[in-house]
């Protein structure tokens, strides 16, 4: 089944630790995504990436990096997470091609530094 | 740049009412508009998308929308709600020579018994 997967769902780690959040696609799409979500604000676009071996910041800063070696798998890695780095991550993505695609996000992963 | 502003951040309705859900974009050059749901723990779903085909979108659930460019709005409406309705619903936008969508601040809705 065509899908989009994160791994952990939910993460509790301490501060200073390096963690990497999984993101995972089966449908084939070339453009993946990264959004921090926080309560009663916009999806913040923190990486994307457009192909194997692509990869950009998005608007908001961001201490974390990713990387693109497979077109199905883009992982996002923050070397020494802190408690500011509390958050919702959705990874999404969505065909290449016009921008009128939609994007498919994954079901999230709910971090939480201590 | 593009925006989108969604009025109200919270919207009750009596099951059974009308469900309308406000968004406004701001771009310069033609829009693509999309409205996304997210029920809790998680990601977003689509609803419906308008890309410059018809001004009237139907969508998944019994939601529609309307795009109307002379008041920059992409309200989202559905005729009777149901208690399932509740969650936080995304609009977003995007433009064709553009790489990326911009999301509003969502709203929560809560459909009451």
């Amino acid at each position: 089944e065509a899908d989009i997967y994160q791994t952990p769902r939910y993460l509790v780690i301490g501060t200073g630790k390096k963690i990497t959040l999984e993101c995972s696609q089966t449908m084939g799409h070339d453009k993946m995504y990264w959004y921090q979500q926080d309560p009663g604000m916009e999806l913040h676009l923190i990486h994307y990436s457009y192909g194997v071996n692509s990869t950009e910041k998005g608007d908001l800063s961001s201490e974390s990096t990713v990387s693109r070696i497979r077109t199905e798998h883009f992982p996002l890695t923050l070397e020494s997470a802190r408690p500011s780095h509390t958050s919702q991550y959705l990874c999404a993505s969505s065909a290449g091609g016009g921008s009128y695609n939609e994007q498919f996000f994954g079901p999230g992963t709910r971090l939480t530094v201590l | 740049a593009q925006s989108v502003t969604q009025l109200g951040s919270h919207v009750s309705v009596s099951e059974g009412a009308l469900v309308l859900l406000r968004c406004n974009y701001s771009s310069s050059v033609p829009p693509y508009l999309f409205w996304y749901v997210q029920y809790p723990n998680q990601g977003l779903q689509l609803l419906l998308k308008y890309t410059s085909a018809a001004t009237l979108v139907k969508g998944i659930n019994g939601f529609e929308a309307e795009f109307k460019k002379s008041e920059t709005s992409f309200h989202l409406t559905k005729p009777s709600a149901h208690m399932s309705d509740a969650a936080e619903y995304f609009c977003a936008v995007t433009v064709n020579t553009g790489n990326q969508f911009y999301f509003g601040t969502g709203t929560s809705l809560t459909v009451i018994p």
